[in-house]
């Protein structure tokens, strides 16, 4: 039972362009949502977050917009860089600090120069 | 910078034999986690402590056991290692406060059982 889903698991973007990332989650309850960035041999690393009280935040190139009504986020990228070729994770918790984060599968994107 | 350390990278082991990962983080984090990475499943959570001495199983914890007897370090233990648990495991620690429970890693360590 997956409560947090990456239905894409692959992404190709040309450099420069726009890297849409999707997740979708079933349990309601959740309320913190988490985009996490892993490259290979590396642990994943912490990228944006949104609470469930808001329907967009951004940090530089990267916005991640919640539609709690769809049980949707997405992760923006604007404009994708080679380096941002890597293995995005969505993640969520049931309230906030020190709560548990569901994972979802993975997209990895590859931006193309 | 927080830094978590998981100490072997890589591992090779046997069917049956016990195996010990350990995971060491430098910034007095209250709460620490153990995931196992998989392709197509993402990041499943084993086990999590939220203090010395405490433990919570997470979504998988069969096969699997956890020790906290310092806050510092958090070690996972396969009793009796088996090819199933061939995996990447992550470490991870997050600080006990407000918002977003932001986790982070350690590089992982990657176990392949024969």
């Amino acid at each position: 039972d997956q409560q947090v889903k990456q239905n894409s698991p692959s992404l190709s973007v040309q450099e420069g362009r726009i890297s849409i990332l999707n997740c979708d989650y079933t349990n309601s309850m959740f309320d913190y949502f988490l985009w996490y960035k892993k490259y290979p041999a590396e642990g994943p690393t912490f990228l944006i977050s949104i609470s469930s009280i808001k329907d967009k935040n951004e940090d530089g190139r990267f916005t991640v917009f919640l539609n709690k009504s769809a049980k949707h986020l997405s992760l923006h990228i604007v404009p994708s860089q080679p380096g941002d070729s890597a293995v995005y994770f969505c993640a969520a918790s049931v309230g906030g600090y020190g709560n548990k984060l569901v994972f979802g599968a993975g997209t990895i994107l590859r931006v193309k120069s | 910078d927080v830094k978590v350390t998981q100490s072997s990278r890589y591992l090779v082991k046997r069917t049956g034999e016990k195996v010990f990962l350990e995971c060491v983080q430098d910034m007095d984090h209250e709460n620490m986690f153990w995931y196992r990475q998989d392709p197509g499943l993402g990041l499943r959570l084993i086990y999590f402590s939220y203090d010395v001495k405490m433990k919570e199983k997470g979504d998988i914890p069969e096969g699997y056991s956890v020790s906290r007897e310092k806050k510092e370090r958090f070690s996972l233990i396969l009793e009796s290692a088996s090819t199933n648990q061939t995996s990447m495991y992550l470490c991870a620690s997050s600080h006990q406060g407000s918002g977003a429970n932001v986790l982070t890693f350690g590089a992982g360590s990657r176990l392949t059982v024969l």
